[in-house]
């Protein structure tokens, strides 16, 4: 089924350490996000992609860092994990960048960093 | 720059009764305005975008340029319509959404 996937689901990591939150997508569509959705639930989009080779920052600064390799995935990475990063991340994709497209969202990654 | 706002963090209604979530834009240009829900333990999805003048789940909402606003509307809310709702405005030919600050809406028995 043609969707979008994110794991983990939850992670809970120490200070420090490097971590990569999984997203890929079946749907082929080449343009993708990744937000940032904070414990007051407003979304801030701290990077994205119009499709492989192509990442640009977001809104928010972020010291997180992507890749696109393949048009299906675009993992997004901490070199060295601080509490300051405990977030939700939600990576959404969508086929057109006008014309009414939406985004698709997957689940969302839930990381507490200790 | 393109700019979103949701001014009512929480809103509170009962079965039945109208709810109006509000929704004020700030772009220079042609928008594109939708509305996201995301209900408990579940992903944020779309509700409905301007460019289809839909109605969506007994929801509608207008595009007002004059007033630059999008607001929500159901004229006879149900609790299973109780959710966080975003509105998210798409500016540029990029492809991303700005995001308002979100309204979560309770909707009593």
């Amino acid at each position: 089924e043609a969707d979008i996937y994110q794991t983990p689901r939850y992670l809970v990591i120490g200070t420090g350490k490097k971590i990569t939150l999984e997203c890929s997508q079946t749907m082929g569509h080449d343009k993708m996000y990744w937000y940032q959705q904070d414990p007051g639930m407003e979304l801030h989009l701290i990077h994205y992609s119009y499709g492989v080779n192509s990442t640009e920052k977001g809104d928010l600064s972020s010291e997180s860092t992507v890749s696109r390799i393949r048009t299906e995935h675009f993992p997004l990475t901490l070199e060295s994990a601080r509490p300051s990063h405990t977030s939700q991340y939600l990576c959404a994709s969508s086929e057109y960048p006008r014309d009414g497209s939406p985004l698709h969202f997957g689940n969302g990654t839930r990381l507490t960093v200790t | 720059a393109q700019r979103v706002t949701q001014p009512e963090k929480l809103l509170s209604v009962f079965k039945g009764a109208p709810v109006e979530l509000k929704c004020n834009y700030s772009y220079s240009g042609s928008p594109e305005l939708f509305w996201y829900v995301q209900y408990s333990r579940q992903r944020l999805q779309l509700l409905l975008r301007h460019i289809s003048r839909e109605s969506i789940k007994g929801f509608t909402a207008d595009l007002n340029k004059g007033e630059t606003s999008f607001h929500l509307k159901k004229p006879f809310a149900q609790e299973e319509d109780s959710a966080m709702y975003y509105c998210a405005l798409r500016g540029t030919s990029y492809g991303k959404l700005t995001f308002g600050q979100g309204t979560i809406l309770t909707v009593h028995p």
